[in-house]
């Protein structure tokens, strides 16, 4: 049971690239998160999916666009790359239970460096 | 939006005490309070979450506490081990919703 699994793991790009992280998950969640990870900062969200077929914006979702592709499948992408885009970047998961809520499990990051 | 505050953003300690870190959240209607432990070139794991119905949970080694009426919730772990050393986030959103506010994370050492 890999969870969620996010690709690339280390990218460098330069200014006006664009590039798309994927993320995928495999704990038929109904919900998917992308949040970035800054010095000082903690996790902020950028967009997220309620379920499939639907996305929302997040915190900080300026400069990103986001597919929800299936419902294991959530890509980010990031269509003219700024350097302020330099980040951690996390996907994330989670299903309503009865009872108990939203409980949100993360991918393992990709670091991503904007030269 | 909810704001979260983390405190202290370093902490260390000497193995075997105690560490607490403690975060304040200002909107009334978040009711629920993960905290997640990452570790270096790792994603955050949730280690303990609390609800708003209860004012303490424990597992273990691990507490966390809550004071709706201040707004504010702190993690206690006791007994600390060298494997606790990592970075600690606490969070607060509502638990029927998506939306999730992090701190800007506590970073533990603890020292043998």
């Amino acid at each position: 049971n890999a969870g969620v699994t996010q690709t690339p793991k280390f990218q460098v790009l330069k200014t006006g690239q664009s590039m798309t992280l994927q993320c995928a998950q495999d704990m038929n969640h109904n919900s998917m998160y992308w949040y970035r990870q800054d010095p000082g900062m903690g996790l902020r969200l950028i967009y997220y999916s309620a379920s499939e077929g639907t996305t929302d914006k997040g915190e900080v979702p300026n400069g990103y666009n986001v597919s929800r592709l299936n419902k294991r499948e959530f890509s980010l992408r990031l269509e003219s790359a700024a350097p302020s885009q330099t980040s951690v970047y996390f996907c994330a998961s989670s299903i309503k239970q009865v009872n108990s809520g939203n409980t949100i499990y993360f991918g393992e990051g990709s670091w991503l460096t904007v030269v | 939006g909810e704001n979260v505050e983390q405190h202290p953003s370093t902490l260390s300690v000497q193995e075997g005490d105690s560490a607490v870190i403690k975060c304040t959240y200002s909107d009334s209607a978040s009711n629920y309070f993960p905290w997640y432990k990452q570790e270096l070139g790792k994603g955050p794991q949730l280690i303990i979450d609390i609800r708003s119905n209860v004012g303490e949970k424990k597992d273990q080694r691990i507490a966390v506490t809550l004071n709706k009426t201040a707004k504010h919730f702190s993690l206690h772990i006791t007994e600390t081990q060298p494997e606790d050393s990592a970075v600690y986030f606490c969070a607060a959103g509502r638990n029927t919703g998506n939306q999730f506010y992090f701190g800007t994370g506590t970073s533990l050492t603890v020292i043998p």
